[in-house]
């Protein structure tokens, strides 16, 4: 069974542009969640997806937004890019269900400048 | 904001010896789970407990559930090299399907 794939693995931007990073999810599972992983917070939730539907929301700001498709892949968009948003962006798909273990892909790296 | 607390930050240990990470919280988890991850991978799922009391085992690995369901902790026994990694804690508040991430304890096991 496939994992979780994340592309691209790497960027690089400069600030003020936006990104787009896309998420394949095991296959089956309809819920996808993204999450912010940088040295000095960790990791941290930004949103989750669930047949298409945004269905949990971190603190992150507009500029961050997703959305999901009805084959279950997930996009994730950040506009306005500041040097901050440099860190490693992990998606995790799972069935959906309270407690439904999380499966994460290896995340895209991205380098704003 | 719920705040959940992961202690030691950073552990060198030499193969063979045993270990304790810790995991504690303010508020009550409605269920929490363990991860590790390597360098250029995405977070693994070790095991999840949802019962105040629980205690699971995993090889060498034992993790526990507080009574209260605020803290938790992963105890490792003869550590080896390829125990080496961060490990993370996540925990579930209420039904919410988000987690919250502990810091990360990073484990380094030397021969």
């Amino acid at each position: 069974k496939a994992g979780v794939t994340q592309t691209p693995r790497y960027l690089i931007k400069t600030r003020g542009q936006q990104v787009t990073l896309s998420c394949s999810p095991i296959s089956g599972h309809r819920s996808v969640s993204w999450y912010q992983q940088t040295p000095g917070q960790g990791l941290q939730f930004l949103f989750e997806y669930f047949s298409e539907t945004q269905r949990n929301k971190g603190n992150f700001p507009g500029r961050f937004s997703g959305r999901q498709f009805s084959n279950s892949r997930s996009e994730m968009n950040v506009s306005t890019l500041e040097l901050g948003d440099s860190a490693l962006y992990l998606c995790a798909s799972s069935l959906g269900q309270d407690n439904s273990p999380l499966h994460f892909g290896n995340g895209t790296r991205l380098t704003v400048t | 904001t719920q705040l959940l607390e992961q202690s030691p930050q950073f552990l060198s240990i030499q193969e063979g010896e045993n270990l304790t990470v810790y995991c504690n919280s303010s508020s009550v988890f409605s269920s929490l789970q363990w991860y590790r991850q390597e360098p250029g991978e995405g977070p693994v799922l070790l095991v999840t407990v949802v019962t105040g009391g629980e205690v699971k085992k995993l090889k060498r690995l034992t993790f526990q559930f507080g009574d209260a369901r605020k803290d938790s902790s992963l105890h490792i026994t003869a550590a080896q090299p390829g125990d080496t990694g961060l490990y993370l804690c996540a925990g579930a508040y209420g039904s919410a399907r988000q987690l919250t991430f502990g810091s990360g304890t990073q484990l380094t096991v030397l021969p």
